[in-house]
């Protein structure tokens, strides 16, 4: 299974844009790209996932590099609610169980 | 509110009692999952269910039992716990034909077991 690395924290002004990396640098044709946020002493979130194509919706945009080697969760306007562990999830659409392996995400502090 | 609830949100239990933790999902989806959470590591996934079949078991102690009577209600039973289960217990849903990519986690049961 391919692999990510995340910083362990990241600090973001509110009102300011949060950039979020995640390098993949072993990933293969058919793995998406996943990330999840967990607030805490909350069930993680949803956000967003892609393959190849950057991605917008609602509550970010992900950037994935040509190569496919890394990506980058955007939100354009942080808030103090978005303050969470952020997690960046590769899996493969087959053949690969339903398991996500959730890692140790980027601890991503919002301050006023 | 994701859709997802948990019963209940808090437990504690001493190492000799039996309780079971609910989780209802009001989705309409076909696959739910346990997950354990401890202090300072990642989730672990602990069982599937898909379509009301349990499809992985992560090498659960036999003191974790779940049951899943169908698509939307899933319970994990537990009994003779350690001190060392003490955790957050969390439940998700999840669309089969997705494969389980994107979850959807209730709140939580944060279990302390005395």
């Amino acid at each position: 299974d391919a692999k990510t690395t995340q910083p362990p924290s990241m600090d973001c002004a509110e009102g300011r844009a949060a950039n979020l990396p995640c390098n993949h640098s072993t990933i293969s044709g058919n793995v998406y790209v996943y990330w999840y946020r967990q607030i805490h002493s909350q069930g993680p979130q949803y956000i967003i996932h892609g393959l190849k194509n950057n991605e917008t919706n609602e509550m970010a945009s992900l950037i994935i590099t040509e190569d496919r080697k890394s990506s980058t969760l955007i939100l354009p306007h942080a808030t103090l609610r978005d303050t969470a562990v952020y997690y960046c999830i590769v899996k493969p659409h087959y053949n690969s169980g339903y398991a996500l392996n959730f890692g140790k995400g980027t601890s991503l502090l919002v301050t006023p | 509110e994701t859709g997802v609830t948990q019963t209940p949100r808090h437990l504690v239990m001493g190492m000799t009692n039996k309780k079971s933790l609910k989780c209802e999902q009001h989705l309409g989806h076909n696959a739910m999952y346990w997950y354990k959470q401890s202090a300072k590591k990642p989730l672990e996934l602990m069982f599937v269910y898909s379509l009301e079949e349990r499809v992985e078991n992560n090498s659960v102690p036999s003191r974790f039992s779940p049951e899943c009577p169908n698509s939307s209600h899933l319970f994990l039973h537990l009994h003779t716990l350690q001190p060392e289960d003490s955790a957050l217990y969390l439940c998700a849903s999840s669309q089969e034909r997705d494969r389980g990519y994107e979850q959807y986690f209730g709140p939580g049961t944060r279990l302390t077991v005395t």
